[in-house]
């Protein structure tokens, strides 16, 4: 069983959609969730993160962590095609530590 | 404030030869990481490290596969010998001491052939 799990998709929504994006964990040592947004051929794009369980909103981005039920979203809403990429979510215990990755959902926003 | 920085973009190698990959951090980040993404796979830890240090190596591959990051320079990924397995993309991030957050360069795509 992997570490991180996550749906591959992909994923097709129309433009103005609400957008769910879902990870789920097996290891109750993370503490710090982050969601990135890897567009084609590039670098991943640190989007943000939380500590511990609880809810943190960036201007059209929620993300969500439950650590009781070991799961993590992150929600968009009013989705735009430039939206469209592949988003990971990662996970690390504690600080200063390497990040374990899910594999990444595609989505894609169609105008 | 400049990103961090990779060369060489992309890196064509014949099966056998030596492939050197090159990262430099974001100002003020002395932690760099790398990590590997393999075709339909996850970004996969490689190597941790810290100005002369290497702090955690639990994900490089035994052989064939070095890192370093030395006082004065960027980090180095070395790879020995390389095979076709070892085609993927390459990424180095960095972060600042005491963070949490880490932070991408564009990757170094290698292709053995």
């Amino acid at each position: 069983q992997k570490e991180v799990e996550q749906d591959p998709g992909p994923l097709s929504v129309p433009e103005g959609a609400i957008v769910s994006l879902n990870c789920t964990y097996s290891n109750s040592a993370f503490q710090y969730f982050m969601w990135y947004r890897q567009y084609s051929r590039k670098g991943p794009e640190l989007l943000m993160y939380t500590y511990s369980s609880g809810n943190k909103e960036d201007g059209r981005f929620t993300a969500q962590v439950d650590k009781s039920s070991k799961y993590i979203s992150l929600f968009i809403r009013d989705s735009q095609p430039s939206d469209s990429a592949t988003y990971l979510c990662a996970m690390v215990p504690n600080q200063g530590g390497k990040l374990i990755f899910g594999q990444g959902t595609e989505l894609s926003v169609k105008p | 404030n400049a990103g961090v920085m990779q060369n060489p973009r992309h890196l064509v190698r014949r099966r056998g030869q030596e492939a050197r990959l090159r990262c430099s951090p974001m100002k003020g980040h002395s932690h760099v990481y790398w990590y590997r993404q393999l075709p339909e796979e996850g970004l996969k830890f490689m190597v941790y490290l810290q100005k002369e240090n290497i702090i955690d190596e639990s994900g490089m591959p035994k052989e064939r596969f070095s890192a370093e990051f030395p006082k004065e320079g960027p980090s180095i990924l070395r790879i020995q010998q390389v095979v076709r397995g070892d085609s993927a993309a390459y990424f180095c991030a960095s972060s600042p001491p005491s963070a949490v957050e880490q932070y991408f360069g564009p990757g170094t795509r290698l292709t053995v052939t």
